[in-house]
């Protein structure tokens, strides 16, 4: 495997189900983001990660939990979702220590349905 | 606060035609900026990017942006567009010497039509 993969490729869910989406990536990067892509809005960024480390936040509710048990992966935890969550989910990565002149590399998404 | 703007969401052209997607941001500091494409049921893929030096800067596959500072613009075209760019295209920001984090407008849906 190469790059950014993403599992599963879509999922659907009830409200009180809970479910997690993995992201792994293979190129030696320090840094992993999860991001939200609905239709008609803007990417918004989720959680950044760097060396493990949460260092964004950006005013996710709880139901949406991540975790980065190491470099290479990361993980969404959901749980309760409501159906305004159902989206496209987006893990990047980059080598994280450009202050901000890196490329991101992303996988190709989980498309979430929440019913 | 950064924001980018794309004021157009669809774009359809023909063919061999010219095409330009425009963004416009704003910040109070001084930027890194990026277009990133996206092809059907994938992830984005950089485009090209201006970091310093050149105003302009090109792709391998023929498209180029010039950032103009006091226009605040970061305009994308290419003189000739084929059936296979056909995608949507995000501009994005993000702070020199700042975190990691980039900020993306709305998107363009470029459409080629034979």
């Amino acid at each position: 495997e190469t790059g950014v993969t993403q599992t599963p490729r879509h999922l659907v869910m009830g409200m009180t189900n809970k479910k997690s989406l993995k992201c792994e990536q293979h190129l030696g990067h320090n840094a992993m983001y999860w991001y939200k892509q609905s239709a008609k809005k803007p990417l918004e960024l989720m959680f950044v990660y760097s060396l493990e480390e949460r260092v964004e936040n950006n005013s996710v509710p709880s139901r949406f939990s991540p975790e980065c048990p190491n470099s290479s992966h990361l993980f969404l935890h959901l749980h309760t979702l409501q159906p305004e969550d159902s989206a496209l989910y987006l893990c990047a990565s980059s080598q994280g220590q450009s202050g901000g002149a890196d490329e991101q590399f992303f996988g190709p998404g989980t498309r979430l349905t929440v019913l | 606060a950064q924001s980018v703007t794309q004021l157009d969401s669809q774009v359809p052209v023909f063919e061999e035609a010219p095409v330009e997607l425009r963004c416009n941001y704003s910040s109070s500091v001084s930027v890194y900026l990026f277009w990133y494409v996206q092809y059907p049921n994938q992830g984005l893929q950089l485009l090209l990017k201006y970091l310093s030096g050149s105003t302009l800067v090109e792709s391998i596959n023929g498209f180029e942006a010039e950032f103009n500072k006091s226009q605040t613009s970061f305009h994308l075209r290419k003189p000739s567009v084929h059936i296979s760019d056909t995608a949507e295209y995000f501009c994005a920001v993000s702070d020199k010497g700042g975190s990691e984090k980039l900020v993306f407008g709305k998107g363009t849906k470029l459409t080629v039509n034979p």
